[in-house]
């Protein structure tokens, strides 16, 4: 089955810039999306189409893709960022959704 | 803007069928080119996604699932409706509805239900 691969953790000081790649073979296909979910909330989304950001996301968020890697890019890292990551994408037949395993972003 | 809200019970049996609704509110569930989706997350683990259907009954599973699912709309009530059949422990989860919008090759999740704990416990 097909997966998406993201690393389980990322550290980054205040003010920094923080970045979560996620890496499968039909990303070079399929378009990737990045949800954010806070503890015991649910996931909301904060980059679509690999680079387009929702009405009402900081601009701070951005997203990019280079072959098999879309990365989430979080400049100026707020502690209110603080919160669980993960990409979503599809398989390279289109209908079936797969989320990647989910990056821990933690604000030191 | 579209709100959604799962209910159902929280609490079901080992071998039984797992039943769940999402209403839709701030919009009609028949307007506009969307599918309606069911997730789901395990404690501590990543999401995982359940089926979608469209306004039309057309309906897609995940693989994994697809032999024990049943996804299906009222279009009247505004609601679209979750059954997992021969539920077992593995399957204690928070479950999330969610809208998806599909755009060729591109498709995502927004919005979100606050999800529901679903425990299968006898």
């Amino acid at each position: 089955s097909y997966e998406l691969t993201q690393p389980p953790s990322v550290s980054v000081s205040p003010g920094q810039t923080a970045t979560i790649t996620c890496s499968g073979e039909a990303l070079p296909k399929q378009y990737a999306n990045w949800y954010q979910q806070k503890p015991g909330q649910a996931p909301a989304l904060v980059i679509y189409k690999d680079t387009e950001r929702p009405s009402g996301i900081p601009e701070r968020f951005s997203g990019s893709s280079s072959g098999t890697t879309v990365t989430l890019t979080i400049s100026g890292v707020q502690a209110e960022d603080e919160a669980d990551y993960y990409c979503q994408s599809a398989d390279s037949s289109g209908p079936y959704q797969v989320f990647g395993g989910g990056t821990k972003l933690t604000v030191l | 803007q579209v709100q959604l809200q799962e209910s159902g019970p929280g609490l079901v049996k080992p071998s039984q069928t797992l039943s769940l609704t999402c209403t839709v509110s701030g919009g009609s569930i028949s307007s506009g080119n969307f599918y309606w989706s069911w997730l789901r997350q395990p404690a501590g683990k990543a999401l995982e996604w359940i089926g979608r259907i469209n306004t039309s009954g057309r309906t897609t599973y995940n693989p994994s699932l697809k032999s024990r699912v049943t996804i299906s709309v009222d279009r009247s009530k505004n609601q679209f409706s979750l059954k997992l059949t021969s539920v077992t422990a593995a399957d204690t989860a928070v479950y999330y509805c969610a809208r998806f919008s599909l755009q060729l090759v591109a498709g995502w999740f927004d919005p979100w239900g606050q999800g529901t704990l679903v425990t299968v416990s006898s």
